[in-house]
């Protein structure tokens, strides 16, 4: 298994310009997520989806877009980037066990916009 | 609503010393609480897990946490640190299935 992927590693955007960050799973995990990583802050939790056609927004989740369409996938869009946006982005997966499910973090993908 | 304070935003060690890397919760509800380990631009990796069993849990690497409710606590520690401990280290809450908490981190530097 791959486990969790991310692409691209690294990404520099200009402001106004749009994106998107690619999340893939191979593990067959119902449950994805989105986080941002900002020094000093941890990571805060971006978006999430439960399964295929269903996502919804987590802590910090204006300026961002997603959509499920397959239980693989999980792409993140930034229509319009923003500095603000400067970030590592992390996408995670598990089952939908529960909150006692172990998360597999994708190597993530850090972003500038300039 | 929960979160999660790591009193120390860097702590240093020398190593063969014990380690102790403190965390505070708030939940509403019984919470999970985890530590996650990420070495410098890597991802992260779990290192342990309560799941309100075992008070006392044992993680990867030699790791250890302890769940104490009174003190709303979850401390990780480390008998004998080593270099290669050298990381960021996360505790995180999660009170239902979709919403996972990090603290802001620790920084753990094991001096030679």
């Amino acid at each position: 298994n791959a486990g969790v992927t991310q692409t691209p590693k690294f990404q520099v955007l200009k402001t106004g310009q749009s994106m998107t960050l690619q999340c893939a799973q191979d593990m067959n995990h119902e449950y994805m997520s989105w986080y941002r990583q900002d020094p000093g802050m941890g990571l805060r939790l971006i978006h999430y989806s439960v399964g295929a056609g269903i996502t919804d927004q987590g802590e910090v989740p204006n300026g961002y877009n997603v959509s499920r369409s397959t239980t693989e996938d999980f792409p993140l869009r930034l229509l319009s980037a923003a500095p603000s946006q400067t970030s590592v982005y992390f996408c995670a997966s598990r089952r939908t066990g529960g909150s006692t499910d172990t998360q597999y973090f994708g190597p993530g993908t850090r972003l500038t916009v300039l | 609503a929960q979160s999660v304070t790591q009193l120390d935003s860097h702590v240093s060690v020398s190593e063969g010393t014990p380690v102790l890397l403190r965390c505070n919760y708030s939940s509403s509800y019984s919470p999970s609480l985890f530590w996650y380990v990420q070495h410098p631009n890597k991802g992260l990796q779990l290192l342990l897990k309560y799941t309100s069993a075992a008070t006392l849990v044992k993680g990867i690497n030699g790791f250890e946490a302890e769940f104490k409710k009174s003190e709303t606590s979850f401390h990780l520690t480390k008998p004998s640190a080593h270099m290669s401990d050298a990381a960021e280290y996360f505790c995180v809450v999660s009170a239902n299935n979709n919403d996972m908490r990090f603290g802001a981190g620790t920084r753990l530097t094991v001096k030679p």
